[in-house]
């Protein structure tokens, strides 16, 4: 089956950078997806890494190495309003829906 | 409409009782997804909808969950006999067939079981 693995929680300061792991288990591999969740909110779509590498998105960057089983979300210059959950995603094995990680809790502290 | 749109957006139950969650997609978004989400967890899948048919329905915990989706747009989780361990957020979110451009999700449906 499916398993993803991250740090429960992350802090730093603003203006900081600050990277948050996944690692991931899955029988058939389909691309890493990261999400964004504020407390109370929805989760909303941040990336998505189907092939190795890095993939930018203004502050946001997220990597992805399908060898290692691994990825990470990069987060720069950050700011108070980044302080969030945030959640690594994979395809269930059938392929139709997303598994999600347990999440990160980043606390960005002025 | 502008994004996935879920009522009630609370709902509060006494044990034993039957409810139901409604989840109205974003327009044009053939699929549809099932969630819930416990305090401190990542959301849970309970079922997918590709058009009017459940493609996948693993998720669901026991016979007592139950989804439909008619017309193939709006959907509504029921659940039958709650228990106080089904208190939660239920969370749907739609996307284009595929969904590799990401989910697109609602504000959730906070079910309390008392």
């Amino acid at each position: 089956g499916q398993s993803l693995e991250q740090p429960s929680e992350v802090t730093a300061v603003e203006g900081a950078i600050v990277q948050i792991n996944c690692t991931y288990q899955t029988s058939g591999f389909y691309g890493l997806s990261w999400y964004q969740q504020h407390d109370g909110g929805a989760p909303t779509f941040l990336s998505y890494n189907a092939l190795d590498g890095l993939e930018e998105t203004g502050r946001f960057s997220s990597f992805l190495s399908r060898s290692d089983s691994y990825g990470y979300l990069l987060l720069q210059e950050l700011q108070m309003k980044d302080s969030a959950s945030y959640f690594c995603a994979v395809p269930n094995q059938a392929g139709t829906a997303l598994i999600f990680g347990k999440g990160t809790t980043l606390s960005v502290s002025s | 409409g502008a994004g996935v749109s879920q009522t009630p957006s609370n709902k509060v139950t006494e044990k034993g009782k039957y409810v139901e969650l409604r989840c109205d997609p974003i327009s044009g978004h053939t699929a549809l997804y099932w969630y819930r989400q416990s305090l401190g967890q990542g959301p849970e899948f309970l079922i997918y909808f590709q058009g009017t048919g459940a493609a996948d329905d693993s998720g669901l915990p026991n016979d007592r969950f139950f989804a439909v989706r008619p017309e193939g747009s709006v959907s509504t989780l029921k659940i039958q006999r709650t228990e106080r361990g089904d208190s939660a957020v239920y969370l749907c979110a739609s996307s284009l067939a595929g969904g590799e451009g990401g989910y697109t999700f609602g504000s959730g449906t906070r079910l309390t079981v008392v």
